[in-house]
């Protein structure tokens, strides 16, 4: 079945440092690929999407590619800020499909 | 004002209760969902609603039932509370984004406790 596989956290940075955060998934077919971001007490936010192979999701200096050959949608950001501490979640959707998978989440703190 | 609501956004309850989440939106889309976020599991769907007459079960629907009272609102009952059940509960909406993709729309959740 699909499923989606994301790197364990906490994961503690510093201000300014480069951000990885590790996903692959497993689907049949060509699914779509999400990253989503909770704040501290509140609901999942959209940061970025991919549709198809290749392309490149961006938003607020993140970014993430869909790579159809590692099955893998890392999030990268060059330089964190203390305002991007929250818990980043990994999903796919079938296309045209309505039920999201979502990995486990990974919590970012970010130090001054 | 949010678009997607959920009240009560705190509950402590005792086991054997009844208890009803609600949610409201106000974005005039026509699918809502229901999932539960548990540490370390991400979210799981309980329950999703394509429109007023269609409900259909989620993976981890025993324990729950739903309610679609109208487009806007989709309520999440559970009819017995069991401690297992404690978790953050979350709904959402989704419409067609125009691009083959169903963008979905959060509601800042339901913490629940259950005793």
């Amino acid at each position: 079945g699909n499923s989606v596989t994301q790197m364990e956290g906490p994961v503690t940075l510093s201000e300014e440092a480069f951000l990885t955060i590790n996903c692959t998934y497993t689907a049949t077919g060509y699914p779509s690929l999400f990253w989503y971001v909770q704040y501290p007490g509140e609901g999942l936010q959209l940061l970025l999407k991919a549709t198809k192979a290749d392309d490149k999701g961006s938003n607020k200096g993140f970014e993430a590619t869909y790579r159809k050959e590692t099955t893998s949608f890392h999030l990268e950001k060059g330089s964190v800020q203390v305002s991007d501490s929250a818990v980043y979640f990994c999903a796919l959707r079938k296309t045209g499909g309505f039920k999201t998978i979502f990995g486990a989440g990974t919590r970012l703190f970010v130090k001054a | 004002d949010a678009d997607v609501t959920q009240t009560p956004r705190n509950r402590i309850t005792k086991t054997g209760k009844r208890i009803m989440l609600e949610c409201s939106q106000t974005k005039g889309h026509d699918r809502m969902y229901w999932y539960r976020q548990d540490p370390g599991l991400g979210l799981r769907l309980i329950y999703y609603s394509f429109d007023v007459k269609d409900i259909n079960k989620g993976e981890i629907s025993d324990g729950y039932s739903v309610s679609r009272q109208a487009q806007a609102k989709f309520s999440l009952s559970l009819e017995s509370a069991i401690p297992n059940q404690t978790a953050l509960y979350f709904c959402a909406t989704s419409d067609y984004s125009g691009t083959g993709v169903y963008e979905q729309y959060f509601g800042p959740g339901t913490r629940l406790t259950v005793t």
